[in-house]
């Protein structure tokens, strides 16, 4: 069975500066998907970014962009110029690409704070 | 884009009363849809795996028979939380989406109480 691993409950980050929230995962498979999902307060479930695991390139959405590193199965979100509506909780997700399902295994999740 | 609408946002109960929770797509067909819980400050854990026309997949640990879900149409899945206890008190929350690598659209999530 798969796995996915948030080892960082909580992370805080200075506004404007830089942060990194860490994910490893555990599977057999070779076709799947990552994702990183932010959680505000409000409790809606918004994708920041995904990464196809045949693509080597790591994926970028604007400030957010992904380290992935397929051998190590490690998939950790960086933000960069962090903002004060940033502040939320992360989950990294893993998605099988073989099911046809679309299911989906989340991490614990971190919970990130952005100081002013 | 897509949307999963979910309703009620909100319900409060009390013990033993059935409540039901709704996830609809709004513009576009959903043969699979995913019922997850999630706890305070804990992540989300899938519930069970709703499908259109048969019967639903549940995870293990997961009581059919207390959380009853049914699937009628492509773009309606329910959850029906049955004679609901103060342990049933969570956040529940619905996603849909195509045969990857199309993403799964979340539901606004329901916070159910029960006194």
């Amino acid at each position: 069975a798969q796995t996915v691993t948030q080892s960082q409950p909580e992370m805080s980050v200075q506004e404007a500066e830089t942060v990194t929230l860490s994910c490893t995962y555990d599977t057999s498979e070779s076709d799947y998907y990552l994702f990183w999902y932010k959680q505000p307060p409000s409790r809606q479930m918004i994708l920041v970014i995904r990464q196809e695991a045949y693509k080597q390139q790591n994926a970028t959405e604007n400030r957010f962009s992904v380290n992935f590193q397929k051998a190590a199965k490690s998939f950790s979100l960086k933000i960069s110029d962090s903002q004060l509506g940033d502040a939320a909780m992360y989950f990294c997700a893993y998605r099988s690409g073989a099911s046809n399902t679309g299911k989906l295994i989340f991490g614990q999740g971190t919970t990130l704070q952005v100081k002013p | 884009g897509a949307v999963v609408s979910q309703h009620p946002s909100r319900v409060i109960c009390k013990s033993g009363t059935s409540v039901k929770i709704e996830c609809r797509s709004l513009d576009f067909q959903a043969t699979t849809m995913f019922w997850y819980r999630q706890f305070p400050k804990q992540s989300l854990m899938l519930m069970a795996t709703s499908n259109e026309g048969s019967k639903a997949t549940y995870e293990q640990g997961v009581e059919k028979d207390k959380f009853l879900i049914n699937h009628a149409s492509l773009t309606l899945s329910t959850l029906t939380v049955t004679s609901a206890h103060p342990e049933d008190s969570s956040f529940y929350i619905c996603s849909a989406g195509g045969q990857p690598p199309a993403p799964q659209h979340f539901g606004d999530g329901t916070r159910l109480s029960i006194l």
